[in-house]
Order: structure tokens, then sequence, then C-alpha cells
């Protein structure tokens, strides 16, 4: 079955350290797409990706990086500079978001500890 | 990037009510609509697309109103499995991501 699979499903991470969130889909979608869901909040855009080898800042990028070197992949790291991580993390991807809207991932929970 | 407004609720109704959400946007070169679901710590998941001329699925209607920026969702015979966050979501200009509301609550009691 096609889809898309984020992992871990939970995250802890020490103070300064950087850790990276995995996203995998399978289903030839050329855009994905990492969101932060604090409570609240509703969903932020972190980072996309239109292309392989391309992608752009959204509106929360500070201390967060990312690379798009296989279509199938988008890796979220989420690095010592991003001060306050905490937060429900969310992975989609689509074949164009003006049509047909996401798929996501189940989502990786991140706490700092 | 220009924001989507929900009411955040709760709204609590008794299992077969009509329940009707809201949600404004403010950018007017807003090219596609959606409603999505999210279920307590679970991922969003789309319900439906909203068109011009509204459309239904089932119990659920969406209405859009380009004029008001405005987009509606009507939800009949409410069950206690609609229970759930519904989230707005506007495609603020074509070849961007997706903007989302901050979801409207509901809770269907039996």
């Amino acid at each position: 079955d096609g889809g898309i699979t984020q992992s871990p499903k939970y995250l802890f991470r020490k103070e300064g350290q950087n850790v990276t969130l995995s996203c995998e889909q399978n289903l030839n979608h050329d855009a994905m797409y990492w969101y932060r869901q604090d409570p609240g909040q509703g969903l932020r855009l972190i980072y996309y990706s239109q292309i392989v080898n391309d992608f752009q800042k959204g509106d929360i990028a500070e201390g967060y990086s990312v690379s798009r070197e296989k279509k199938e992949s988008f890796p979220l790291t989420v690095t010592s500079a991003q001060k306050n991580p905490t937060a429900f993390y969310l992975c989609a991807s689509s074949i164009d978001a003006a049509l047909g809207g996401y798929t996501f991932g189940s989502g990786t929970r991140l706490t700092v500890v | 990037r220009k924001e989507v407004e929900q009411d955040p609720g709760p709204f609590n109704v008794p299992e077969g009510a009509t329940v009707a959400f809201n949600c404004t946007y403010s950018n007017s070169a807003s090219q596609s609509f959606f409603w999505y679901r999210q279920d307590c710590r679970k991922e969003p998941k789309l319900l439906m697309s909203v068109y011009s001329s509204g459309n239904e699925d089932g119990r659920f209607t969406a209405q859009l109103n380009r004029a008001s920026q405005y987009i509606s969702l009507l939800i009949r015979d409410s069950q206690p499995s609609d229970s759930a966050t519904y989230l707005c979501v506007v495609n603020p200009n074509s070849g961007y991501a997706l903007n989302f509301g901050k979801g409207t609550s509901l809770l269907v009691t039996p």
C-alpha cells in the first residue's frame, strides 16, 4: 500500500542535541512538507520541497534544516538552535496541493528532556 | 502568509444535531479550499475539498463564498464518531504550501 511513513513515533532530545526526524513516501509525490503542531496553535509550516534537490523555508524555519536528495525522502533535523522544540511534527506529501490536498504521516512527538 | 481564522469551540452537541462551522480567510487570491479532520493525537486527514458551487458528501456539506472570503462546513445528524477537531485549510497561492486554521473542536454526546 502506498503511504507516507514517519519515524520514530516518539523522540526524546537532550538540551543542545541535534536530532533527525525521518519522512519517507512511496506515493510518487513531488512535493513534501514539514509542519509543527503545538497545543492550540494549529499547524505551522517549517520547510517544504516541490522537487528533488530544492526546498524553501516556511514560516518557522529557524533552528531547523532539511534535505531532499531523493524524491521519496525528506528528513528534518531539529538543531540545538531551536530553543523550544517540544511539539508534534507532521510530514506531508502531495502531487499538487492546489488540487488534492495532502497525505500526512502519523507524526513524531518530540520532547526535550 | 495570511491567516485562516476559525472559532475554536468547543462545540458540544447531542447525537442527531446539525452543527455548522465557519472559517474566514484573508487572502483574496487563494486558490483552493479544504476541510480536514484531526482526531486527538493523530494526523489530520482530508475530509473534503470545497468548491465554489458547494458540495456534499453524505452528511457533510461544504460551502465557499469567495466574495466574503468565507468557508463553511455543515454536519447533519451528527454522530459520536464525528467528535474531532475540524481544520479549515486554504491554498493561498498555486505552488505554495497549505495554510491551516487552528481548528474547531466538536464533541457529540450520545
